[in-house]
């Protein structure tokens, strides 16, 4: 069965600051990754996804994440944070079963950003 | 605008009184699902429907019916609410049920059982 695990609950950041968010997953197939990302009070919006046309992705707003198939991990990442990245970040897995997307996800990791 | 639209926004009951919270899509999706957001434990499915009249259990389907009898809306029900259901819900819906479909998510509703 399809996992997802993301290190770190919380993660705090200073403005300028690199961004990292940890994200291992668990697949019994070529997995499709995503990662949402939920801003306060609102409902989640697509960051970026693995397809495997390329093991690095570009996402919105300057984030990007790179498959490892070796470390089964697809870290997120930016290289300077900005205030306006505060939020709550899903790394998530997806698979068919019975015909249907399937998708799990992550615990989140909430982001603060510091001035 | 394409959206996913839920409601009500914010939603306060007692135990055992019926609600019924409501999705609707403007995008012609295929795919409507509901998830629930627990602190500590992301999100997880309670329902799926992969198009009209056909809907399935996700992860956490106990307590809660859905019906999909238009392709546009996908209700969830909570015919007897208990405190465990308290919860912050979500309708998302993708154009096709395949596995790299990116999900549309509504704003979410925040329910509390007392």
């Amino acid at each position: 069965a399809q996992s997802v695990t993301q290190l770190g609950s919380h993660v705090s950041v200073s403005e300028g600051a690199l961004v990292l968010l940890r994200c291992n997953y668990s697949s019994s197939v070529p997995p499709y990754l995503f990662w949402y990302v939920q801003y306060p009070n609102q409902g989640l919006q697509l960051l970026l996804k693995y397809t495997s046309a390329a093991t690095l992705v570009k996402g919105i707003n300057g984030f990007e994440a790179e498959f490892k198939k070796s470390e089964t991990s697809f870290h997120l990442t930016k290289p300077s944070a900005h205030m306006s990245d505060a939020a709550e970040y899903f790394c998530a897995v997806s698979s068919e079963i019975q015909g249907a997307q399937k998708l799990v996800f992550g615990q989140g990791t909430r982001l603060t950003i510091n001035p | 605008e394409a959206q996913v639209t839920q409601n009500p926004r914010y939603l306060i009951t007692v135990t055992g009184k019926k609600l019924t919270v409501t999705c609707s899509q403007n995008m012609n999706h295929e795919y409507m699902s509901w998830y629930r957001q627990d602190p500590g434990l992301g999100l997880r499915q309670i329902y799926y429907s992969m198009n009209v009249e056909v809907t399935d259990k996700g992860d956490v389907p106990e307590g809660y019916k859905v019906s999909r009898k238009e392709k546009r809306n996908f209700p969830l029900i909570l015919e007897s609410p208990s405190p465990n259901q308290t919860s912050l819900y979500f309708c998302a819906s993708s154009f096709s049920v395949a596995t790299n479909e990116k999900l549309f998510f509504g704003s979410g509703t925040q329910l509390s059982v007392l």
